[in-house]
């Protein structure tokens, strides 16, 4: 069965600091993808990115960054210049081996403070 | 740009009372999925469904049952309700399964009292 792993249960920094949260996916599957939600202390959860296991390129949005090793099977998420906004939980996620639901890891804490 | 919705967006029930929840996908997507989220707690998976049919399953209750209907809207309906039942319930849905983007609603905050 699949399963995400998120180490990092809490990370706490300071504003302009640099930031990365890591994920490892355990599949068996050589075709899967990989996604990062953030959920606000609002709540709602939020859509950040999808990734294939083929693409191995790193993508960068703004002050968002992604790196995908799939030797290990790790999708992690850097965020450059924090700012307070980040504050939120992050979740890594991984699609089941039929594509038909998403399977969440524990989720990091990421507390920015000023 | 229309967004996943989702109602209520609270609800507050008692112990073996029954719950309802509704969720209107995006429009042109075609599957579906429910998640529960305890506090503290990553979202866990409860079902699915893909053009108006059941594609999983994943931990729910036998008390719960859903349906997508043919305007693609999906129900949860969720009986004799249990104090840990008090969750956030999601709904997402996505455009020919999970691997496109799936978009998350806001979430029906239930209170079992």
């Amino acid at each position: 069965a699949q399963k995400v792993t998120q180490a990092q249960t809490e990370i706490s920094v300071v504003e302009k600091e640099d930031v990365t949260l890591d994920c490892v996916y355990e599949t068996r599957d050589t075709t899967y993808y990989l996604f990062w939600y953030k959920q606000p202390p609002s709540g709602e959860l939020v859509f950040l990115i999808r990734r294939n296991s083929f693409d191995e390129q790193n993508e960068i949005s703004g002050r968002y960054s992604w790196n995908f090793q799939k030797s290990t099977s790790s999708f992690n998420f850097t965020i450059t210049a924090s700012q307070v906004v980040d504050s939120a939980v992050y979740f890594c996620a991984g699609d089941n081996q039929a594509g038909t639901a998403l399977i969440f890891g524990k989720g990091t804490t990421l507390s920015v403070s000023s | 740009a229309a967004g996943v919705i989702q109602s209520p967006r609270h609800l507050i029930k008692e112990k073996r009372e029954t719950a309802t929840l509704k969720c209107y996908p995006i429009p042109r997507h075609d599957t579906v999925y429910w998640y529960q989220q305890g506090p503290g707690q990553d979202p866990q998976f409860l079902i699915s469904f893909y053009e108006k049919m059941q594609s999983d399953k994943g931990s729910i209750p036998d008390r719960f049952s859903a349906q997508q209907f043919s305007d693609y809207h999906s129900e949860l309906n969720m009986s004799s309700l249990e104090l840990g039942d008090s969750a956030l319930y999601f709904c997402a849905s996505s455009f020919r399964g999970v691997r496109t983007e799936a978009f998350f609603g806001q979430g029906t905050r239930l209170t079992v009292v």
